[in-house]
């Protein structure tokens, strides 16, 4: 069964922490992204990687940075939170080149940053 | 303009009716479309992908699209109260970018 892991299902953390959210799929798959979703807004585009140690910048890349060093794995960072960064964080990845692919998402992580 | 569309409903269907999801999107070069759906609290899982012209069916599901008009759609046929879910339209322009509708949300009432 594939498989996309995020490492963390709930989160909180304070104001101006740096905050690390890890993911993971056992797909081989090429290409990782990493979404934010808000009520109304729908999902939104923060950073994706086409291959290890490569990344482009999505919809709102700002206060994010991310890092891919295997291809198996994709983290994103919060250099410094702000409440306003509180949100649900999708992982997803697809197979490179592909762009018939299916996106599968890893489970979400519900981050509060109080 | 958003680039991909969707009514946020709430859209309400007796069980057994026809639930019509419909999106429209800007980007005329877009190549295929996705149709996933989410739980509430949950992540997205795929339904249907669709690439060319017409309709395409699996079990109670039937997507369609028209190109020139730049519009999908998903029918789900004899709704079920499990089907109460939100549904996320998705296209990809043939790059490694999808862009997501906002959803439209399904109650289907027993």
């Amino acid at each position: 069964d594939v498989k996309v892991t995020q490492s963390s299902r709930y989160l909180v953390k304070r104001t101006g922490e740096k905050v690390f959210l890890e993911c993971v799929q056992d797909m081989d798959h090429e290409n990782m992204f990493w979404y934010r979703q808000d009520p109304g807004l729908g999902l939104r585009l923060i950073y994706f990687s086409y291959d290890v140690k490569m990344k482009e910048k999505g919809d709102i890349p700002e206060g994010y940075s991310v890092s891919r060093e295997k291809k198996e794995r994709f983290s994103l960072i919060l250099e410094s939170a702000s409440t306003n960064q509180t949100s649900m964080y999708l992982c997803a990845s697809t197979l490179g080149g592909a762009w018939t692919a299916e996106a599968f998402f890893g489970q979400g992580t519900r981050l509060t940053v109080v | 303009q958003k680039e991909v569309e969707q009514n946020s409903g709430p859209l309400s269907v007796p069980e057994g009716a026809i639930a019509s999801l419909n999106c429209t999107y800007s980007d005329r070069v877009s190549q295929s479309f996705f149709w996933y759906r989410q739980y509430s609290g949950k992540s997205p899982e795929l339904i249907m992908s669709i690439y060319s012209n017409g309709d395409k069916e699996d079990g109670r599901f039937t997507a369609q699209l028209n190109k020139a008009s730049q519009y999908v759609s998903l029918l789900i046929r004899d709704s079920q109260p499990s089907d109460s879910a939100t549904y996320l339209c998705a296209v990809n322009s043939g790059t490694y970018k999808y862009i997501f509708g906002t959803g439209t949300r399904l109650k289907v009432l027993a």
